[in-house]
């Protein structure tokens, strides 16, 4: 059984730096992409980032928000997948959720393994 | 970038109705897109992947149509468990985008 869990969520000022991680089991990491989506309190589901796989040179994507700010990497010999986030802003406080995506048809990848999710307040 | 728009926002409907929620493409998305059904303090689960296929252990009243930039997601008997928000997300193409959801309500 998939399971992902999130850890690193705090309180941080703003201007403040905070890294994220996921720890995944179930599966073989190294096989699968993985992405943050993020919430922020009261708000809908915002894609933050992508990490594809070994085969695809682990290469990232990032929604323009985040863009130079947020980092995504991973330790494929941990099962773990990490946001790193610099120069925080109050707006980036939110519920931040791990994913291990499915693929399905020709090679979409579908969000179906979610983690519960880890609360970053960015606050002075 | 995809915009997603879903409407309406906010829902009220009784246990029993048929109801359907719409999502609009700001551009041609073929069938890219999944449907998701939340709780307060849980995590999004998937519904439909695919704008029609039924993910594994969702309830057959559950069902999603569409193509290109029009998508509907129909709930053919409400049930109590169904209030939830319900979500549009579009993997066409980067950077993934989600609709603002639609809250659905007890009447």
């Amino acid at each position: 059984e998939v399971h992902l869990v999130e850890s690193g969520g705090d309180l941080v000022q703003p201007g403040g730096s905070l890294r994220l991680s996921c720890t995944a089991s179930g599966f073989t990491f190294s096989d699968h992409y993985m992405d943050w989506v993020r919430q922020a309190p009261g708000k809908g589901l915002e894609w933050v980032g992508r990490s594809r796989n070994k085969a695809n040179s682990y290469t990232t994507e990032y929604a323009a928000s985040v863009k130079g700010r947020f980092t995504i990497s991973r330790d494929d010999s941990k099962n773990s997948l990490y946001l790193q986030m610099n120069s925080l802003k109050t707006d980036d406080t939110a519920v931040y959720y791990c994913i291990r995506p499915e693929v399905r048809g020709r090679n979409e990848q579908y969000f179906d393994h979610w983690g519960q999710g880890t609360l970053v307040t960015v606050s002075s | 970038d995809i915009q997603l728009t879903q409407s309406p926002s906010f829902l009220s409907a009784s246990v029993g109705d048929r109801v359907t929620i719409t999502c609009r493409a700001s551009q041609g998305i073929s069938s890219y897109l999944a449907w998701f059904q939340q709780k307060p303090g849980k995590a999004p689960n998937l519904l439909i992947y695919a704008a029609s296929t039924l993910q594994s252990g969702v309830p057959s009243r559950f069902s999603g149509s569409g193509s290109g930039a029009e998508f509907t997601l129909t709930i053919s008997s409400l049930q109590p468990e169904d209030f939830a928000t319900y979500y549009c997300q579009q993997v066409n193409s980067y950077p993934i985008t989600f609709g603002g959801g639609t809250k659905v309500e007890i009447k």
